[in-house]
């Protein structure tokens, strides 16, 4: 069974407004990890936020982390065209697995 | 610096048919990972490696094995080829250190009929 969900499966939005996805996790993660992926080609890490960190930025990505809740969110700010992909999250467990969900495809409107 | 590369990008095979794909780093990384994916579900792990010389299951390894006889390359084999083996395989790796993400290949569309 995949360890993430993420919500929605799928979102459309305006170029330049916010987008926000979310993942739902089952076990405890040494950390989490976003990527992208563009249509039929390979993922491309985002960024890792660890078990102890509740938020991090890199660039327009806003990432947080609820360990209680076992969440975490992907907000990618002033969107564009470019970021029309779709975005797994990946958790990190204490196994040395790393397990992805089924992912959010974005769609940027022009 | 290549990367990740996986060989061969595209194959066909008859229900039945054996076949290896390679996976293969060039930055001495020591984790390495077997994806597949299918459309909706995401990547779903088949097994992986923690090192040279060790191999672990992951959450869809039957009808599969894998070798890391050298620390660079990954090898995934499917003995009897199913359809249901049909999907898009994706090789990755990663250093020890466990606050880095996966690098990944490009991918290798496989079709089983």
């Amino acid at each position: 069974s995949q360890q993430g969900e993420e919500d929605p499966q799928a979102l459309s939005i305006q170029e330049g407004e916010n987008a926000t996805m979310n993942c739902s996790y089952k076990t405890s993660i040494n950390n989490l990890q976003w990527y992208r992926q563009n249509s039929g080609r390979g993922l491309v890490h985002l960024i890792l936020i660890r078990s102890n960190e509740r938020e991090k930025h890199s660039g327009r990505l806003r990432v947080t982390l609820d360990t209680s809740k076992k969440s975490s969110s992907l907000l990618i700010t002033a969107s564009r065209a470019a970021d029309t992909a779709s975005y797994f999250c990946a958790t990190d467990a204490r196994d040395d697995k790393i397990i992805f969900g089924k992912g959010t495809r974005l769609h940027i409107l022009p | 610096n290549a990367g990740v590369t996986q060989t061969p990008k595209f194959r066909v095979l008859k229900t039945g048919q054996s076949m290896t794909l390679l996976c293969a780093q060039d930055m001495n990384h020591e984790y390495m990972y077997w994806y597949r994916q299918d459309p909706g579900m995401g990547l779903r792990l088949i097994h992986y490696s923690v090192g040279e010389g060790t191999t672990a299951k992951g959450e869809v390894p039957d009808g599969y094995n894998v070798s890391r006889l050298k620390k660079q390359n990954f090898l995934l084999g499917l003995e009897s080829a199913a359809p249901s083996q049909t999907s898009v395989y994706f090789c990755a790796s990663r250093p020890t250190t466990k606050a880095t993400g996966q690098y990944f290949g490009p991918g290798t569309r496989l079709t089983v009929t």
